[in-house]
């Protein structure tokens, strides 16, 4: 299967961090990449792990445990731009499978 | 820059009336993707090519096609649009491997 269960939504603080989780059951399974997506824009991409581990790029970080089934999108330094839906996306070949999101809201 | 890019941003059309949406890309990716995206929801692939070769999702309906003449452009066809078919539509490029796919900005259909 390829079940994909990530929090529909979470609230932060602006400046904060924020872990976002996402689990997943998928054969086959290359990678996992994380995307964001603000409200009526098209995803962009964020960050991805092919090994476990953690992978940090600027103010994001993935980390990826394969056996577990497991990874997070950590975001630091929160800034009301970072409003928006993050997207969890194991790949399978060359296709990914898309969680429905996390809604992450920064306030102020 | 090299991009993807969709044509129209918005599209209206009547129910059961043919409707295609267009995707160019500048990149020379291999795989071009379309997906589905409804309110709230994941982006559903319905098919991508790996250059000429079409690859279908199981659960896409029937109702939906695609074309893809050249490496450049990737045409999602709607031969009879239902009310349900309302949503944003997505096109990606992709080189396959663990490279990061690039979206187009999607095109908005509607359905009278």
């Amino acid at each position: 299967g390829q079940n994909i269960d990530q929090p529909t939504e979470m609230t932060a603080t602006e400046g904060a961090i924020v872990q976002i989780n996402c689990t997943y059951q998928t054969s086959g399974f290359n990678g996992l990449f994380w995307y964001q997506q603000h409200a009526g824009e098209a995803p962009t991409f964020l960050s991805y792990n092919v090994l476990d581990g953690l992978e940090e790029k600027g103010r994001f970080s993935s980390f990826l445990s394969r056996s577990k089934g497991y990874s997070y999108l950590l975001l630091k330094e929160l800034q009301m731009k970072d409003s928006a839906s993050y997207l969890c996306a194991p790949l399978r070949t060359y296709k990914y499978i898309f969680g429905t999101g996390t809604r992450l809201k920064v306030l102020a | 820059d090299a991009m993807v890019i969709q044509n129209p941003r918005y599209q209206v059309t009547q129910f059961g009336k043919p409707v295609t949406l267009s995707c160019s890309q500048t990149l020379n990716h291999n795989v071009m993707y379309w997906y589905q995206q409804k309110s709230s929801q994941a982006p559903k692939l319905l098919f991508h090519y790996y250059d000429k070769d079409f690859n279908n999702e199981a659960d896409t309906p029937d109702n939906f096609q695609s074309r893809r003449p050249n490496t450049s452009f990737c045409f999602l066809d709607i031969r009879s649009p239902g009310l349900g078919d309302a949503a944003m539509y997505l096109c990606a490029t992709g080189q396959g491997g663990y490279q990061p796919q690039h979206f187009g900005d999607g095109t908005r259909l509607s359905i009278l």
